[in-house]
């Protein structure tokens, strides 16, 4: 099954900067999902874009998705403490099960 | 409140023992699913049910076994043919289809010694 694999793995950032994670991907989708997981919680849903989209945005969150690199993007604005948390992208194929495939996450550390 | 519920939040058993791990939710969603997590990784599928009395068999399924037998409640029994038990264990609802994102429950640490 593919999965998607988030880069870099891990993050250090100043609180106000922004953070910038990637995920690519290796076959067709039908639409790419981002989760956050704070340590030791279960996951919560962020955005989900169609392949059909481009761009989404969601508060401080703003997500793009090119199908012909294979390759999204979560940029998060003015960063906070709070959002220190493993971030996950999740695919669906297309044409397939709808059911997502996580990659490994991307581990990002807000300092204040 | 709308939700996902899991328990225990950590659990601990000897080898060669069976263990249920438990999951509601009262989202109505029709769909449920189990992930393991293991540490530094994503989250690997190991059942999932579309709809009450029908589940089918995720990516590593083997050693582990379930039932939905109601709409609010996907348990799932760890058994000793499980080699590697040890991990945190996630479980998931959503509305079936492309489309939807899935929530999540908080998970159960499971530890077999």
């Amino acid at each position: 099954s593919q999965q998607g694999e988030e880069d870099p793995q891990a993050l250090s950032i100043q609180e106000g900067e922004n953070a910038t994670m990637n995920c690519s991907y290796k076959t067709s989708i039908n639409n790419l999902q981002w989760y956050r997981q704070n340590s030791g919680r279960g996951l919560v849903h962020l955005i989900l874009i169609r392949s059909n989209e481009r761009e989404k945005h969601s508060g401080r969150l703003r997500v793009t998705l090119d199908t012909s690199k294979k390759s999204s993007s979560l940029l998060i604005t003015a960063s906070r403490a709070a959002d220190t948390a493993s971030y996950f992208c999740a695919t669906s194929s297309s044409g397939g099960s709808y059911i997502p495939t996580f990659g490994r996450g991307t581990s990002l550390i807000v300092h204040p | 409140d709308g939700g996902i519920t899991q328990s225990p939040k950590y659990l601990f058993r000897k080898e060669g023992q069976n263990v249920t791990l438990s999951c509601e939710q009262n989202l109505n969603h029709d769909a449920m699913y189990w992930y393991r997590q293991d540490p530094g990784q994503g989250l690997r599928l190991i059942y999932y049910s579309q709809i009450v009395n029908d589940f089918q068999k995720g990516d590593i399924a083997e050693g582990y076994s379930v039932s939905r037998e109601k709409k609010e409640s996907f348990p799932l029994t760890v058994t000793s043919a499980q080699k590697n038990p040890t991990a945190f264990y996630l479980c998931a609802s959503s509305t079936p289809g492309q489309g939807t994102g899935q929530y999540f429950g908080p998970g159960t640490r499971l530890t077999v010694t």
